[in-house]
């Protein structure tokens, strides 16, 4: 039974450029999650995705961020333009129904992303 | 606004004691609160979750305590062995389907 899995797990990119973020959620889960961890931070809520549908951006930034979630296929987190600021650990979840009172989400090994 | 304060110092213990790690928060009221670990280059693992109306919760070393009237949580690991250094994140949810919301964590060491 396969977890969260995320790819690429490392990621160079020069500033100006895209980072695509992939994510396959766990066997039978539709609802994914993404998550930034910037160094010395703490872990925080970028968006929340079920399939076909974003359900919470409120923690995208308003400019070069994007995520889906299509009928098949994982999800991808789109960073365009990336900047050096953009650089940090960008970690998936996933949980079978929408995350709520005693519900776990389970979470991938992370993406990590260098802007040079 | 929210705040989630765990000790940004990290803890140093010896094999065999309890660690307790520690998670205060203001301007919130969570529905529950969970507990993970995470290792240096790896994803958060769950380990624990007290909801609001709960005081305590065990499993197997480990046992959790949530008491919302001093809005804090307790987080202990009985015979600690060095295997269980990590960084541990405390994070608090909302009821209904919510995001969580994570504190910084604390870096656990235990030295034989």
């Amino acid at each position: 039974n396969a977890g969260v899995m995320q790819n690429p797990r490392h990621l160079v990119r020069r500033r100006g450029q895209e980072a695509r973020l992939r994510c396959s959620p766990m066997k039978g889960h539709s609802h994914v999650y993404w998550y930034r961890q910037l160094p010395e931070e703490g872990l925080k809520f970028m968006v929340y995705l079920q399939k076909e549908n974003i359900i919470d951006e409120s923690g995208m930034p308003k400019e070069r961020f994007s995520a889906e979630f299509p009928k098949e296929g994982p999800s991808i987190l789109r960073i365009q333009q990336v900047v050096r600021g953009d650089s940090a650990a960008y970690f998936c979840a996933s949980s079978p129904t929408g995350e709520s009172s005693g519900n776990t989400i389970y979470f991938g090994e992370g993406s990590w992303l260098t802007v040079v | 606004s929210q705040k989630i304060e765990q000790n940004s110092e990290a803890l140093n213990i010896q094999e065999g004691k309890t660690a307790t790690l520690t998670c205060n928060y203001t301007n919130y009221s969570p529905a529950y609160l969970q507990w993970y670990r995470q290792d240096p280059g790896r994803g958060p693992v769950f380990l624990l979750l007290i909801r609001e109306n709960e005081k305590e919760k065990r499993k197997e070393r480990l046992k959790v305590t949530f008491d919302t009237t001093l809005k804090q949580s307790l987080f202990h690991i009985t015979a600690s062995q060095p295997a269980d250094s990590a960084t541990y994140l405390c994070a608090l949810g909302d009821s209904g389907y919510s995001t969580l919301t994570f504190g910084k964590g604390t870096m656990l060491l235990v030295s034989p």
